[in-house]
């Protein structure tokens, strides 16, 4: 199927961990996006790489850190884990300025 | 604060009635809209999108209406069904050929039996 896979589904951990989450697009698209959805439903854009570099880089705390291996990746990784970046984390893809592609997200929980 | 907003945060609708879902945005130089539906658990599902230089967009059982005088979205929903129920999002990139998309709040919508 083609599609914009997330992993983790679901991560609990505690506070002050390092954890990564993972994406993968197998639509051939040149552009990912990491979204984060608070409890309110609200989606606010993280980052952005376009053929592995990173476009949009919004105001997101530098313990936050995207990776790029190539253009069908990006990874998200976080260090210190805090209570408040507990969320829903989205990964999306477009072909340039198009309409996106969403991943099923992952539900990160920090206790 | 965020340009793209929504005007009711829920929506009940009966089962075979028209849903319709509104939208403002503040920004004129927004040329590309896009709304998306979100079931619970899952990712935002592409809907529809239009494009600045027109009015009215359909598609299957959904039609997408821009006013930009009063820079104004909506989302119709003809014949709603269970189905439909789930969080409406509007979506706007704020100036030509922007990768960015940003989101308005969201519309509940619960459709009755």
């Amino acid at each position: 199927d083609t599609a914009v896979s997330q992993t983790p589904k679901y991560l609990v951990t505690q506070m002050g961990n390092d954890k990564s989450i993972k994406c993968e697009q197998n639509l051939g698209h040149d552009t990912m996006y990491w979204y984060k959805q608070d409890s309110k439903k609200f989606l606010k854009i993280m980052f952005s790489y376009n053929n592995k570099e990173l476009i949009i880089n919004e105001t997101v705390p530098n313990r936050f850190s995207p990776k790029s291996p190539d253009k069908a990746h990006l990874n998200l990784h976080i260090n210190s884990l805090e209570l408040g970046d507990s969320a829903v984390y989205f990964c999306a893809s477009s072909q340039a300025t198009g309409d996106y592609t969403f991943g099923s997200g992952t539900r990160l929980t920090v206790v | 604060g965020e340009s793209v907003g929504l005007h009711l945060p829920t929506l009940s609708v009966q089962e075979g009635d028209n849903s319709i879902i509104n939208c403002a945005y503040s920004n004129s130089a927004s040329d590309y809209f896009i709304w998306y539906k979100q079931e619970s658990g899952k990712g935002p599902q592409f809907i529809i999108d239009i494009r600045s230089n027109m009015d009215k967009r359909q598609g299957q059982r959904v039609t997408v209406l821009l006013n930009k005088t009063v820079k104004h979205l909506s989302l119709q929903i003809a014949a709603t069904q269970p189905g439909d129920s789930a969080v409406y999002f509007c979506a706007e990139k704020r100036k030509p050929n922007d990768y960015k998309l940003s989101f308005g709040a969201g519309t509940t919508v619960t459709v009755r039996a």
